[in-house]
């Protein structure tokens, strides 16, 4: 079963740092564009991050570049997004997500998401 | 940055009726228009992706179309299980954009 499990969030204090892990199976990690989506509590979705196959090309949305790092280890089938100065407005489920194989740009696989609270 | 903007934010709507829900992009995209629905507590699932291709397993009355700067979705007959809020995404270019969500609500 192709799945995508998300682990990692929880309650952090404003400016402090989170690393998320999304874990995959059932399908070939190292062949797929990989992203973070977030969505805060009541709002709609907002792309975060993406990462290519490779790790050749790495984008951020401005609301986190500079705090934000997406990587992955397609050894072990993971994706990571270590966040750093935390702000009340980063509090959002994270979902990770993969995109269709290239070149059609969409998501088609999505973890369960994993929430995360910046709150002193 | 491509701006998307949905409409309606909401609308009200009975089984069986057709809806239809626009999104426009602030710039033309030549590929990665995509449509998605998410029901409360869970994750997006894809409905539509280059515009106007139907996701394997997604029921044939949703179906997309458009080009440029102007896309649609539409749902033929409205089952019980639509009511939700849907999302478009354009992928054309980085940063990728989502547009506010049109939230499906039961007449």
């Amino acid at each position: 079963e192709v799945q995508l499990v998300e682990s990692g969030g929880g309650l952090v204090k404003p400016g402090g740092s989170l690393r998320l892990s999304c874990a995959a199976s059932g399908f070939t990690f190292s062949s797929y564009i990989m992203n973070w989506v977030r969505q805060a509590p009541g709002k709609g979705l907002e792309w975060v991050s993406s990462i290519s196959s490779g790790s050749n090309y790495i984008y951020y949305a401005d609301s986190v570049k500079g705090r934000f790092t997406i990587s992955r280890n397609n050894a072990q089938n993971s994706l990571y997004l270590q966040m750093s100065s935390l702000r009340a407005e980063d509090t959002a489920v994270y979902y990770c997500a993969r995109d269709k194989p290239q070149p059609i740009y969409a998501s088609d696989i999505w973890g369960q998401g994993t929430m995360v609270t910046v709150s002193s | 940055d491509i701006q998307m903007t949905q409409s309606p934010s909401s609308v009200s709507a009975s089984v069986g009726d057709r809806v239809t829900i626009t999104c426009r992009a602030s710039q033309g995209l030549s590929s990665g228009l995509a449509w998605y629905q998410q029901k409360p507590g869970k994750a997006p699932k894809l409905l539509i992706y280059s515009a106007s291709s139907l996701q394997s397993g997604v029921p044939s009355r949703f179906s997309g179309s458009g080009s440029g700067t102007d896309f649609t979705l539409t749902i033929s007959s409205l089952q019980p299980e639509d009511f939700a809020t849907y999302y478009c995404q354009q992928a054309n270019s980085f940063p990728r954009t989502f547009g506010q969500g049109t939230k499906l609500e039961i007449k």
